[in-house]
């Protein structure tokens, strides 16, 4: 079946610690993203990537790096920068180009980071 | 400042019956809005999308409405089922060469269908 896997489901991170949360993606989707959401809010975008070797900071990227070395992977590592990093992540991918692009973005199932 | 909201956090709604989740939204080079649903511990899953140069899309039990001149748009379920319930999320893009692809979400409103 053709989705888009992120890995651990929960993962706990100490003080100081850098942590990576898996994005793997076979849709052959060219555009992957990654989304944080906290209680009662939106998503909000943190990267995007259109292209392999290639990514864009988001509106809230301070504090999180991310890579883009393969087409189907878009890890997303979370910082001792960032101050804040109790949240559900959300990796999404999508089609790029003119004549797919009103096409939706698809969602991950979520990693849910708590601090310990 | 948000560009997408959704101003109720929460809508109820008898089984049967239909339930109307609005949204509204500042940008006027938006060209693309989508809705999701979303239970908790999951990831949104696409419900309906519409292009700015209709007014109007249906799918089965869901239509969206967009009027651009108000900048708003709204998604409609009939009839609803309990199994609806979920969190909605509206989202729009803006235009090649705006964070390319990348949506922009409003808070979500908690649609409750009781039986």
């Amino acid at each position: 079946d053709g989705g888009i896997t992120q890995s651990p489901k929960y993962l706990f991170r100490k003080e100081g610690q850098n942590v990576t949360l898996s994005c793997e993606q076979n849709l052959n989707h060219d555009a992957m993203y990654w989304y944080r959401q906290d209680p009662g809010q939106g998503l909000r975008l943190i990267y995007y990537s259109q292209i392999v070797n290639d990514f864009q900071k988001g509106d809230i990227a301070e504090g999180y790096s991310v890579s883009r070395e393969k087409k189907e992977s878009f890890p997303l590592t979370v910082t001792s920068a960032q101050k804040n990093p109790t949240a559900f992540y959300l990796c999404a991918s999508s089609h790029m180009g003119v004549r797919v692009r009103n096409q939706p973005q698809h969602f991950g199932d979520g990693t849910r980071l708590s601090i310990l | 400042d948000q560009q997408v909201k959704q101003n109720s956090p929460s809508l109820s709604v008898q089984e049967g019956r239909i339930s109307i989740l609005n949204c509204d939204y500042t940008n006027s080079m938006f060209d693309y809005f989508l809705w999701y649903k979303k239970y908790p511990a999951e990831g949104p899953t696409f419900l309906i999308s519409i292009s700015s140069i209709k007014d109007k899309n249906e799918d089965g039990r869901f239509t969206v409405f967009l009027n651009k001149s108000a900048k708003h748009l709204s998604l409609h379920i009939v009839p609803s089922q309990p199994g609806d319930s979920a969190v909605y999320f509206c989202a729009a893009r803006g235009p090649p060469g705006e964070a390319g692809t990348a949506l922009i979400f409003g808070k979500g409103t908690t649609l409750s269908v009781s039986s």
